[in-house]
């Protein structure tokens, strides 16, 4: 079975905060795929990374990096200081034989 | 350039209707999906499909049907609606079923009362 837990229901912080969201994942399988979605106010998922189980390199994208660790089973999203603009819900998902994901954290960043 | 597009955007059933949801992507994807989103479970897999003329279940099949006659369309039925179905849905399109990203439509408010 797969599943994601993602702890932190609500997260809110002030403009130029970092901030840490945490996914931590289980599966069997050696070979999975690890993604994060943001959903905004709008609605939409907008996809924002993908990440496979035989690449442990992190990944930075301006603001946003990503810490992907298997020995805990965690693909944590960093933002550096935050934006209002990044206020959304955003979501893990683990990718097997299908896509499943996590509950999501809100975050709010005030400013 | 759509990507993926779900109609209607909202609406709303008393127990006991019947609709359909419609699903288009214009992406040549093969795999298409339908999740629901509800408060503090994230989006759970309904039923998805891997090319035209197959669909699959996924976690929370029950009480919804589903078809893909043409390879760009994935529709989303409901024959009997429970207020246990209002929930936002999504459908999703992918390349492929596992390792690409899925790209997702806006999203159908329903409500069943």
């Amino acid at each position: 079975a797969q599943k994601v837990t993602q702890a932190q229901t609500e997260i809110s912080v002030v403009e130029k905060e970092d901030v840490t969201l945490d996914c931590v994942y289980e599966t069997r399988d050696t070979t999975y795929y690890l993604f994060w979605y943001k959903q905004p106010p709008s609605g939409e998922l907008v996809f924002l990374i993908r990440r496979n189980s035989f690449d442990e390199q992190n990944e930075i994208s301006g603001r946003y990096s990503w810490n992907f660790q298997k020995s805990t089973s965690s693909f944590n999203f960093t933002i550096t200081a935050s934006q209002v603009v990044d206020s959304a819900v955003y979501f893990c998902a683990l990718s097997v034989a299908d896509m499943r994901f996590g509950a999501g954290t809100r975050l709010t960043v005030k400013p | 350039n759509a990507g993926v597009t779900q109609t209607p955007k909202f609406r709303v059933l008393k127990t006991g209707q019947s609709m359909t949801l419609l699903c288009a992507q214009d992406m040549n994807h093969e795999y298409m999906y339908w999740y629901r989103q509800d408060p503090g479970m994230g989006l759970r897999l309904i039923h998805y499909s891997v090319g035209e003329g197959t669909t699959a279940k996924g976690e929370v099949p029950d009480g919804y049907n589903v078809s893909r006659l043409k390879k760009q369309n994935f529709l989303l039925g409901l024959e009997s609606a429970a207020p246990s179905q209002t929930s936002v849905y999504f459908c999703a399109s992918s390349y492929n079923r596992v390792n690409t990203e899925a790209f997702f439509g806006q999203g159908t408010r329903l409500t069943v009362v």
